[in-house]
């Protein structure tokens, strides 16, 4: 089983939906988790940290749940500029300090 | 703020050379980390480094492969006697402490003819 599991989609939503990405991971030491952003054959862009109290900025929203083991981001009133992969990433928090990734999801919002 | 600074951009070299990646981290962090992403793949963690120190290399294949991140100067990632099957884009991130986000280069594309 891989340590951090996403579903690959793809999503295909029109513009102004509400979408959901769910994310889980695997071990319950886990401490620090992320949402990323990346566009086609670009860097990774850190999208937002998600706390245990959840977090909002804008028109996504990120939550956790620890007693499941999964991480969430919502995306309100879908944009065309949306339209990215998303990864989420995992820290363990240990001495080693590395995070993660899941292997993405795809999302395409069309008009 | 420059932001992660990765080069060469793009790398080709004939199987059997030699690539080296290098990437200057954000001013201020001191946590390196190098990923490999191959085509429609995700990212796969190789070595993670501070300043003259290799914290974890779980990632990085044991042989041809090495890392650094001297005192002075970028962090290099060094493969010897490329093959075809490392073509790939390879992304340095740094990060202001472990329990932090990362923030990436725009990565460099080796490819291996």
């Amino acid at each position: 089983r891989k340590e951090v599991e996403q579903d690959p989609g793809p999503f295909n939503v029109p513009e102004g939906a509400t979408v959901a990405f769910n994310c889980t991971y695997s071990n319950s030491a886990s401490q620090s988790f992320f949402w990323y952003r990346q566009d086609c054959r670009k860097e990774p862009k850190l999208l937002m940290s998600v706390y245990s109290s959840g977090n909002e900025d804008g028109r996504f929203t990120a939550q956790l749940n620890r007693a499941s083991q999964y991480i969430s981001l919502l995306i309100r009133d879908s944009k065309l500029s949306d339209s990215a992969t998303y990864l989420c990433a995992v820290n363990r928090g240990t001495n080693a300090g590395k995070s993660t990734f899941g292997d993405g999801t795809t999302l395409t919002v069309k008009p | 703020n420059a932001g992660v600074m990765q080069n060469p951009r793009h790398l080709v070299r004939r199987r059997g050379q030699e690539a080296r990646l290098r990437c200057s981290p954000m001013k201020g962090h001191s946590h390196v980390y190098w990923y490999r992403q191959l085509p429609e793949e995700g990212l796969k963690f190789m070595v993670y480094l501070q300043k003259e120190n290799i914290i974890d290399e779980s990632g990085m294949p044991k042989e041809r492969f090495s890392a650094e991140f001297p005192k002075e100067g970028p962090s290099i990632l060094r493969i010897q006697q490329v093959v075809r099957g490392d073509s790939a884009a390879y992304f340095c991130a740094s990060s202001d402490g472990q329990f932090y986000g990362y923030t990436f280069g725009s990565g460099t594309r080796l490819t291996v003819v």
